[in-house]
């Protein structure tokens, strides 16, 4: 089963608004990472946030940690339609080698 | 820099024949690749780890028979999906982690789009 959930699976918002997105996990992880999709298109890797981290900023987006609930969130802040696309963490477990990402939120900004 | 290509960018075949994808690293050589595939509006599954001059590791659930991995170089992986049927209609994409890389480092392809008719 897949290690990432997230919510909600979908939002829609208004441009100039703030986004939250919500991962949790299951496994203790080396490092959490969030990417955007495009409707059909590859991945676009956003920011990674290691496990002793707690808080991570990239441009408008926000990033935080909690080790301790398992999970994390994305925010991206002053949302433009250009930022609509599918979003999904990834995690790394403790010596997998390998991700594995979360259902995805599918996030809508209206102009 | 770190740019991963597919090809072919999409792909319609007929069933019961077979179709291959290709992934390559084109500034940057990949020990490790990774592929994946999407159905419509979920989350990527891991399908197999391809790793360059030996077997590919497949996740469990995951036919090894019918997606043929072969990493016969650096800088190239490829997915066979063999006597393909219309339920292997999916978006296939695959990463790359750089030789030497840290665990948590890899690049995506933008995908490959299978329609089995």
């Amino acid at each position: 089963s897949q290690q990432g959930e997230e919510d909600p699976q979908a939002l829609s918002i208004q441009e100039g608004e703030n986004a939250t997105m919500n991962c949790s996990y299951k496994t203790s992880i080396n490092n959490l990472q969030w990417y955007r999709q495009n409707s059909g298109r590859g991945l676009v890797h956003l920011i990674l946030i290691r496990s002793n981290e707690r808080e991570k900023h990239s441009g408008r987006l926000r990033v935080t940690l909690d080790t301790s609930k398992k999970s994390s969130s994305l925010l991206i802040t002053a949302s433009r339609a250009a930022d609509t696309a599918s979003y999904f963490c990834a995690t790394d477990p403790l010596l997998a080698g390998k991700s594995t990402f979360g259902d995805g939120t599918t996030l809508t900004v209206k102009p | 820099g770190a740019v991963v290509s597919q090809h072919p960018s999409w792909v319609i075949c007929k069933s019961g024949t077979s179709v291959k994808i290709e992934c390559r690293s084109l500034d940057f050589q990949a020990t490790t690749m990774f592929w994946y595939r999407q159905f419509p509006k979920q989350s990527l599954m891991l399908m197999a780890t391809s790793n360059e001059g030996s077997k590919a590791t497949y996740e469990q659930g995951v036919e090894k028979d019918k997606f043929l991995i072969n990493h016969a170089s650096l800088t190239l992986s490829t997915l066979t999906v063999t006597s393909a049927h219309p339920e292997d209609s999916s978006f296939y994409i695959c990463s790359a982690r750089p030789t030497g890389g840290i665990s948590y480092e890899q690049y995506f392809g933008p995908g490959t789009r299978l329609t089995v008719t």
